[in-house]
């Protein structure tokens, strides 16, 4: 069964640092493309960083500098390191699967509060 | 700058079908989108690739209710024979010309009457 499960999500203080983890199984990781999408409550989704099977990575301009998105083919796992992070960046975050996100895991929330 | 429109709101009767819209912004019209499905209280969900020439592939287990459409800029979401679990938050993403240039649609919530 193809299958995408978050970890790491928990409540961090602002300024604060989180790992996110997302384990993939049941398809060839190295061969995709992997996102990672965020949803504050009651808002729509918010894509976050990808990277590529070359290991190429991008952000949009609000987590640019602060989050870094890394893979580990051998473990079949996807990361996302947040740093310096803020009120705003409370969410529940995803893990999706290729350009088209035809994959997505149950999801992992992050709160970001003193 | 690559935009994704959709109404805010949208609903239909139990039984009925309804056609939901994606709007690509100017000079992005031949891009593909994806629709995804997020149900209350759950995790998005895959339905299908949208091709701009109409051709649309659909994620597994997805019911044949469920079709895409293309014309110009606009991107279709048609929903046949509308069932109660249909009512969900519909949304449209395009990662344009790469992974570099992901764009998420506001979000359609569907309301069945």
């Amino acid at each position: 069964e193809v299958q995408l499960v978050e970890s790491g999500g928990g409540l961090v203080q602002p300024g604060g640092s989180l790992r996110l983890s997302c384990a993939a199984s049941g398809f060839t990781f190295s061969s995709y493309d992997m996102h990672w999408v965020r949803q504050a409550t009651g808002k729509g989704l918010e894509w976050v960083s990808a990277i590529g099977t070359a290991g190429d990575t991008y952000y949009p301009g609000s987590v640019k500098g602060r989050f870094t998105i890394s893979r580990e083919n051998a473990k079949n796992s996807l990361y996302l390191q947040m740093n310096s992070l803020r009120a705003g960046d409370t969410a529940v975050y995803y893990c999706a699967r290729g350009g088209a996100m035809d994959v997505w895991g149950k999801g992992t929330t992050v709160t970001v509060s003193s | 700058q690559l935009v994704l429109t959709q109404s805010p709101s949208a609903s239909a009767s139990l039984g009925a079908s309804v056609k939901l819209t994606c709007t690509l912004s100017s000079g992005h019209s031949s891009y593909a989108i994806a629709w995804h499905q997020q149900q209350p209280e759950k995790g998005p969900r895959y339905l299908m690739k949208l091709n701009s020439d109409g051709s649309h592939s659909k994620g597994d287990g997805i019911p044949d209710r469920f079709s895409g459409s293309s014309s110009g800029a606009e991107r279709y979401l048609t929903i046949s024979s509308l069932q109660s679990e249909d009512e969900a938050d519909y949304y449209c993403q395009t990662w344009g010309t790469g992974i570099h240039d992901v764009v998420f649609g506001g979000g359609t919530k569907l309301t069945v009457l």
